[in-house]
């Protein structure tokens, strides 16, 4: 039972370049998340999705986009990334009858020069 | 708006001593409550909850918090701190019909 998984751990982008980050559970949780981790600044919810096939926007969600094509996986794709989104990215997926009890990723360190 | 408010950044404990991480929540309704800990290098890790009931909430490895509606306060305590202890720890709150809200995150530093 891995729990939940993030690829990759870290790493650089360019400004404008794109990429994916993965996030896969084995718990068969409804619920997945995104959030980054920024300084003093908490957790920050960026998308989430209630199942399969379903998405919505958190609290800051400009500049990302994510799928959920199958339940145990939830993608956060950045387009164009700006040096804003320089953060650590953290997934986390949970029951719907708990959603406060959320089981987390271990990170992702992105870095945009 | 509903906010969860950690007013220290750091508490420094030494080895032994009690420890308090304070936590003050302005939610709408009866408010749930909680506290995960994170590691360094590491995911953020459940602790313990309040959801109804008794106000003192016991939680993994030893810690404790204590629901005061009065106050609208959810302070985490340990009674001897480990150096182990060492991380940072969020206190969570919602209202079960609204968004999460984490705090800005307590770095606890146990001094051997």
């Amino acid at each position: 039972n891995a729990g939940v998984t993030q690829t990759p751990k870290f790493r650089v982008l360019k400004t404008g370049q794109s990429m994916t980050l993965l996030c896969a559970q084995d718990m068969n949780h409804e619920y997945m998340y995104w959030y980054r981790q920024d300084p003093g600044m908490g957790l920050r919810l960026i998308h989430y999705s209630v199942g399969e096939g379903t998405t919505a926007k958190g609290e800051v969600p400009d500049g990302y986009n994510v799928s959920r094509l199958k339940k145990q996986n939830f993608l956060l794709g950045l387009e164009s990334a700006a040096p804003s989104q320089t953060s650590v990215y953290f997934c986390a997926s949970s029951y719907p009858s708990s959603t406060y009890e959320q089981y987390f990723g271990p990170g992702t360190r992105l870095t945009v020069t | 708006a509903q906010s969860v408010a950690q007013p220290e950044d750091q508490v420094n404990v030494a080895e032994g001593n009690p420890l308090t991480v304070k936590c003050t929540y302005s939610v709408s309704g009866n408010p749930y409550l909680f506290w995960y800990v994170q590691y360094p290098n590491r995911g953020l890790q459940f602790l313990l909850k309040y959801i109804t009931g008794d106000n003192l909430v016991k939680g993994s490895y030893g810690f404790e918090a204590e629901f005061n509606k009065s106050q609208t306060s959810f302070h985490l305590k340990k009674p001897s701190a480990l150096v182990s202890d060492s991380a940072l720890y969020f206190c969570v709150g919602t209202n079960r019909d609204d968004k999460i809200i984490f705090g800005k995150g307590t770095r606890l530093h146990i001094l051997p």
